[in-house]
């Protein structure tokens, strides 16, 4: 069964370091998605990217956060200054269609630790 | 403003049992209704999905219901085994135009004893 790949499974990075967080999303899949969650919280909406561009993002991406998928095939979440409330899972989750009923499926996610 | 929440925060019951998670929303207008599947530390399954129009979704012993008017769903989990045991994570899509989000719900974590 095709799977959303995510490397590394665990990041850990200092403080103020930049991180690159990478997804090998499902072959035919062209919408997608990063989210985080935080140990013991609920799972938040990060970043959405179709057709090469951000289509949607929520408050927690700010500055900091870019995505883009250089090689047409990894898509990638960068941190480029990495705070210790950056601390959390991060998911990344693909879908083939744009019709809002179609299945996502997410990644193992990264654990993220900034020390 | 858009929220999901879950309840109970946490269930524990013996295996071979029955249960049944319950979520609120407020998201609207929504188009679809998910529940996922989360063991500790991996990634969501999806379970089921279900438009606004749909009453309720089966999957193997997994059930679920949706009430649109009241802005409620449940899911039934049939004669409960040992790797039931996770978070079950109630996800519902906004239909707003241009959002392809989705908004998480607290979860419930299930624990299954022998």
């Amino acid at each position: 069964e095709p799977e959303v790949t995510q490397t590394p499974s665990h990041q850990v990075t200092q403080m103020g370091q930049e991180v690159i967080l990478r997804c090998v999303p499902i072959s035919n899949h062209l919408y997608f998605y990063w989210y985080r969650q935080i140990l013991g919280q609920k799972v938040e909406f990060l970043v959405s990217f179709y057709n090469n561009e951000i289509s949607e993002k929520s408050e927690i991406f700010d500055d900091q956060f870019s995505v883009e998928r250089p090689d047409g095939s990894n898509f990638t979440l960068k941190i480029r200054s990495t705070k210790l409330e950056d601390s959390a899972m991060y998911f990344c989750a693909t879908r083939d269609r744009g019709f809002l009923n179609t299945e996502a499926f997410f990644g193992q996610g990264t654990r993220l630790t900034v020390v | 403003k858009n929220q999901v929440e879950q309840s109970p925060q946490s269930l524990i019951i013996l295996e071979g049992k029955n249960c049944t998670l319950q979520c609120n929303y407020t998201v609207s207008p929504f188009s679809n209704l998910r529940w996922y599947k989360q063991d500790t530390g991996r990634g969501p399954v999806s379970l089921t999905i279900m438009t606004f129009s749909e009453n309720t979704k089966s999957n193997g012993r997994y059930t679920a219901t949706l009430d649109a008017d009241t802005k409620q769903s449940s899911l039934h989990i049939t004669a409960s085994q040992l790797s039931d045991s996770a978070s079950y994570i109630c996800v519902v899509s906004p239909s707003t135009s241009g959002t392809y989000k989705y908004i998480f719900g607290t979860g419930t974590r299930l624990k299954v004893l022998a």
